[in-house]
């Protein structure tokens, strides 16, 4: 099945503890994206990457961290979570050209205490 | 600033209405507008998406409606059924830059049978 996988779905961690939230898919798709959702500010883009070792920021990149090393993983990293991290984050990945559709993971609900 | 302004923020409409969510873009680089829907525990899914070329598009019950000199879109659910109970979210982006995508803040639709 053709699936955009993350985890883990829920994690809840305290001010400046590393962590890594970890999203693969199995489409063989070059593009593929991070967001977090935030109520009454829909989706915003954390980062993106267009191809393996290929990365660049979205418009709200602060105090994240992602890396492509291989095409079908793209791991989110925060190495100092603060609480205004605190939030539902989607991993995505298409195809890459304009009208692709974005396929998206389920989310992981992330609280920082 | 947000780039797609999108209305209302939670909708509640009887079965068998129709349902109507509005969005407004300032950026007329933009050619390329998706709606997607997202249903609770999930992420976000392609619904159906129009270009500026055209001012009308029709899948099954959901239509966009296109006002290019207005800077506007709307999607409009028929005949609308409890299963469309569902955050809807508008989008814009620039065919040539790929799947980088302006959300729009969401609408909650609920659909009472």
């Amino acid at each position: 099945e053709a699936q955009v996988t993350q985890n883990p779905r829920y994690l809840i961690t305290v001010t400046g503890k590393k962590l890594t939230v970890t999203c693969s898919q199995n489409m063989n798709h070059e593009y593929m994206s991070w967001y977090r959702q935030d109520p009454g500010l829909g989706l915003r883009q954390i980062y993106y990457s267009m191809n393996v070792e290929v990365t660049d920021k979205g418009d709200v990149p602060e105090g994240y961290k992602v890396s492509r090393k291989e095409k079908r993983n793209f791991p989110l990293i925060l190495e100092s979570p603060s609480p205004n991290q605190t939030s539902l984050y989607f991993c995505a990945s298409s195809l890459g050209r304009g009208n692709s559709p974005l396929h998206f993971g389920n989310g992981t609900r992330l609280t920082v205490t | 600033q947000q780039q797609v302004k999108q209305s209302p923020q939670s909708l509640i409409v009887q079965k068998g209405g129709i349902s109507i969510i509005n969005c407004a873009y300032e950026n007329t680089a933009f050619d390329y507008f998706p709606w997607y829907q997202q249903f609770p525990g999930k992420g976000p899914a392609l619904l159906i998406a129009i270009r500026p070329d055209v001012s009308e598009k029709k899948e099954g019950r959901f239509t966009i409606s296109f006002n290019k000199s207005a800077k506007q879109f709307s999607l409009h659910i028929m005949d609308s059924q409890p299963g469309d109970s569902a955050t809807y979210f508008c989008a814009a982006s620039k065919l040539r830059y790929g799947n980088k995508l302006v959300f729009g803040a969401g609408t909650i639709l609920r659909v009472k049978s």
